[in-house]
């Protein structure tokens, strides 16, 4: 079953635009961890941020944590073309064992 | 190896055929994950392994369904009888341990399995 849900389920943005992209999810949590995935292989791991963590950056990606909302945000900056493709937020609880949320398919275009 | 690694990259059988898709994870790694991933759905978790044993294999759909870390390493997922349903992206993923807050979790590129 999917842990927690991604909004919006499409994003169709300009290229140097920025795109946000929220997942939120149902029960408590150890990390909460988004992962890229291009044409349906390959999840790349982008980023991590741990419960006790409000914010993390790397990159272009900024990540905000609100556990009281149990709600994360996923902020790409400046976006390029080759952004395109679907993001997953996941949540581990205490074996690590990762729940996927139901992705967001992000489009950039030139 | 560098990366998780799984083959085959594809797979098409008949329904009612017998599949094994095999994982190889990242040296090192002691837990090991299997996911399964339907057309335009989030990875589904399916089961997973601390060493050689299954942790927690809550995930596996019906006892068609099973998977084995003989040696701690190398795992291989089986399917009985294969139907038209099972068709999906089966995913395996590893880290380095299972527990911790910040342990993170790499992915292979997955072998598709068509059932026909």
């Amino acid at each position: 079953s999917q842990q927690g849900e991604e909004d919006p389920q499409a994003l169709s943005i300009q290229e140097g635009e920025n795109a946000t992209m929220n997942c939120s999810y149902k029960t408590s949590i150890n990390n909460l961890q988004w992962y890229r995935q291009n044409s349906g292989r390959g999840l790349v791991h982008l980023i991590l941020i741990r419960s006790n963590e409000r914010e993390k950056h790397s990159g272009r990606l900024r990540v905000t944590l609100d556990t009281s909302k149990k709600s994360s945000s996923l902020l790409i900056t400046a976006s390029r073309a080759a952004d395109t493709a679907s993001y997953f937020c996941a949540t581990a609880g205490g074996g690590n064992k990762l729940t996927f949320g139901t992705g967001t398919q992000l489009k950039v275009e030139l | 190896g560098a990366g998780v690694s799984q083959t085959p990259s594809n797979k098409v059988t008949e329904k009612g055929k017998y599949v094994e898709l095999r994982c190889d994870p990242i040296s090192g790694h002691t837990a090991l994950y299997w996911y399964r991933q339907s057309l335009g759905q989030g990875p589904e978790f399916l089961i997973y392994f601390q060493g050689t044993g299954a942790a927690d294999d809550s995930g596996l759909p019906n006892d068609r369904f099973f998977a084995v870390r003989p040696e701690g390493s190398v795992s291989t997922l089986k399917i009985q009888r294969t139907e038209r349903g099972d068709s999906a992206v089966y995913l395996c993923a590893s880290s380095l341990t299972p527990r911790g807050t910040g342990n993170t979790i790499y992915f292979g590129e997955g072998s598709w399995l068509t059932v026909v």
